[in-house]
């Protein structure tokens, strides 16, 4: 069966603007998470949804929102984008936790000059 | 909050073994996570420990001490396909997340 996908790949934008990342979670995943991956800081948990709720949170500024949809995709909001949000954001599903095996897909590498 | 601390390099010869150490302090315990992860790729699953013990999967291992809040992954034969980072991840009590080492990248020399 088909993996996480994340789009898009790769992104550029400017300092002030807002983007938005999409996830699709294996077939059958309830659960969404979402990390910032940057060099030498590893992965940073954002938040993790599951029936269109969220139920964790990390230590993340509120310029960072996210939400799921009722097929279980997921979307991530970044507004007034600075240039220390540049990174590999990736999202990772499991059947309804994350301390299930949890599947990555393959991220979404944002720079913001 | 979560601790979770690996080495950040670890340098070894094909053929050899490596041991990569992760000690964690967390609020709570539900399992023990390594993920691999080459550069540019997303992490992979590799192995998950819950009980006290070692846990063999072909040329990787995984064991796990509850007690003194430590684990570590062997890889044994190294291949030069096995550089990478390698991430252990602690999944604390009722979180609904799972918490990250820095990660440790092992580089694999012929």
């Amino acid at each position: 069966k088909a993996g996480v996908t994340q789009t898009p790949r790769y992104l550029i934008k400017t300092r002030g603007q807002q983007v938005t990342l999409s996830c699709s979670p294996i077939s059958g995943h309830r659960s969404v998470s979402w990390y910032q991956q940057t060099p030498g800081q590893g992965l940073q948990f954002l938040f993790e949804y599951f029936s269109e709720t969220q139920r964790n949170k990390g230590n993340f500024p509120g310029r960072f929102s996210g939400r799921q949809f009722s097929n279980s995709r997921s979307e991530m909001n970044v507004s007034t984008l600075e240039l220390g949000d540049s990174a590999l954001y990736l999202c990772a599903s499991s059947l309804v936790a994350p301390g299930d095996e949890q599947y990555f897909g393959p991220g979404t590498r944002l720079t913001v000059t | 909050g979560q601790n979770i601390d690996q080495p950040t390099e670890m340098t070894a010869t094909e053929g050899a073994i490596v041991q990569i150490n992760c000690t964690y302090q967390t609020s709570g315990f539900n399992g023990l996570f390594w993920y691999q992860q080459h550069a540019g790729e997303a992490p992979t699953f590799l192995s998950y420990n819950v009980l006290d013990g070692l846990e063999e999967k072909g040329r990787f291992s995984s064991f796990l001490s509850r007690s003194k809040g430590y684990s570590y992954l062997l890889l044994k034969e190294l291949q030069m396909k096995d550089s990478a980072s390698y991430l252990c991840a602690v999944n604390p009590s009722n979180d609904y997340k799972l918490s990250f080492g820095a990660g440790t990248t092992v580089t694999v020399r012929a």
